[in-house]
């Protein structure tokens, strides 16, 4: 069974600073999701990632991911407060579905 | 191209109590699943079809869980005797179709809320 962890699950950001947030999983892919989702609505694909060394960048999101270590990286630059919500990646498991991460919480405080 | 949409957005309900909820997906899209997001937790699949066929259910889809498609296009998934432990956002996504087992984005509808008294 495909296991993601994502790591911290809770990040309190200061405006203007930088952070990153992880993205683990347990078996082999190469096909991964960052979703966004603000309090009480649904999710908003962020970035897909297709292969090893993707890096995609939108905004002050840049996400980018290694196969060979199984790991992603969601990395924030001068964190404003609009950017607080919850941020989850997501990874394609071969078997037509999704296997998510817990998600990991922003709070960005001035 | 109005997204994925779902109805009811929210809908309380009585223990033992039978409900379904409908989603109409990205009208060009082939595949529509169904996710469960619990508080504090990732969605965690349910159903998924291809077209009409549903394909594959999760063990977290008991007895009192069913879904349909017919005619491949909108989908309901129904709960039968609901439980406390039913209450969560129920999310429709969809998505086009890719080869060999993989999925391409999938977008996901506003969900809908149950929760269950």
């Amino acid at each position: 069974e495909l296991k993601v962890e994502q790591n911290p699950l809770f990040l309190s950001m200061q405006e203007g600073k930088n952070y990153t947030i992880y993205c683990n999983y347990s078996t082999t892919s190469d096909r991964l999701y960052w979703y966004r989702q603000d309090p009480g609505k649904s999710l908003e694909s962020l970035f897909v990632l297709l292969s090893n060394g993707a890096v995609k960048q939108e905004g002050r999101l840049m996400a980018s991911l290694d196969t060979k270590a199984r790991l992603s990286t969601l990395h924030i630059t001068a964190a404003v407060h609009d950017l607080s919500a919850t941020y989850f990646c997501a990874v394609d498991g071969y078997d037509y579905k999704l296997s998510f991460g817990a998600g990991t919480t922003v709070t960005v405080r001035a | 191209d109005t997204g994925v949409s779902q109805d009811p957005r929210h809908k309380i309900t009585k223990r033992g109590q039978n409900v379904t909820f409908r989603c109409d997906p990205i009208s060009e899209h082939n595949r529509l699943y169904w996710y469960r997001q619990t508080l504090g937790q990732g969605p965690e699949f349910l159903t998924y079809f291809q077209n009409e066929a549903q394909l594959e259910k999760s063990r977290l889809l008991s007895d009192r869980f069913s879904a349909e498609r017919p005619k491949g296009s909108f989908s309901t998934l129904e709960i039968q005797r609901t439980e406390q432990g039913d209450s969560a956002m129920y999310l429709c996504a969809s998505s086009d179709d890719l080869s060999g087992g993989r999925t391409d984005t999938q977008y996901f509808g506003p969900g809908t809320r149950l929760t269950v008294l």
